[in-house]
């Protein structure tokens, strides 16, 4: 079974703190993996992605870390801001035209003032 | 450009009601996809689309089925309603079925069986 196991549930941070969240997964033929962000009452949209190649991504604030060997990845959010209050998915693909996205379950951050 | 769009927003079903989900999207994209999303469950594929005139099952395609009506057009319908199924459904339209392609979501349809 393919799966995509993330980590915290929820998270509170407070108003210029780090987020993290972890996701793992197990099927080693995912090569891509992208972020998705979900504010309440919205469909999810895509944060950003990182293909193995890569150790790292970043994108303003957020950065993606990779760790291949370990089968995980992680989605730090550097001083955070309340408008990133937002539940975060990870996902994982084989790409290709098998390319389903496989989703983590969610993590519902707050950040607060 | 209104992107992916769904309707309707809500809905409260009795069980074995049938209805019509429906999806459409204005960015010429060749896939298509619904999703439901519970609490503590995360998205989970419903159906798929890789181009006009074809669907696949996804994840949890028991009690739905869909229809790809034309390129923009994509509805899914619950033939007899379960409580079970009382969800968020989200609709999504990428431009292949590769995997590295960005999927576009809709705002989504509340759905509650009684």
């Amino acid at each position: 079974q393919q799966q995509v196991k993330q980590s915290p549930q929820s998270l509170i941070v407070q108003k210029g703190g780090i987020s993290i969240i972890n996701c793992a997964y197990e099927n080693t033929a995912f090569d891509y993996f992208p972020w998705y962000q979900q504010f309440p009452g919205k469909g999810p949209a895509l944060l950003i992605a990182i293909r193995p190649d890569v150790s790292e991504k970043k994108e303003g604030r957020f950065t993606i870390s990779f760790n291949k060997s370990a089968k995980q990845f992680s989605l730090h959010i550097m001083d955070s801001q309340p408008g990133d209050s937002a539940t975060y998915f990870c996902a994982a693909s084989m790409g290709g035209s098998q390319g389903n996205l496989i989703f983590g379950k969610g993590t519902k951050l707050s950040v607060k003032p | 450009n209104a992107g992916v769009t769904q309707t309707p927003k809500f809905q409260v079903l009795k069980t074995g009601q049938s209805m019509t989900l429906q999806c459409a999207q204005d960015m010429n994209h060749n896939s298509m996809y619904w999703y439901r999303q519970d609490p503590g469950m995360g998205l989970r594929l419903i159906y798929y689309s890789a181009s006009e005139g074809t669907t696949d099952k996804g994840e949890v395609p028991n009690g739905y089925n869909v229809s790809r009506l034309n390129k923009r057009e994509f509805s899914l319908r619950l033939e007899s309603a379960a409580p079970s199924q009382t969800s968020v459904y989200f609709c999504a339209s990428s431009w292949t079925r590769e995997g590295r392609d960005e999927q576009f979501f809709g705002p989504g349809t509340r759905l509650t069986v009684l």
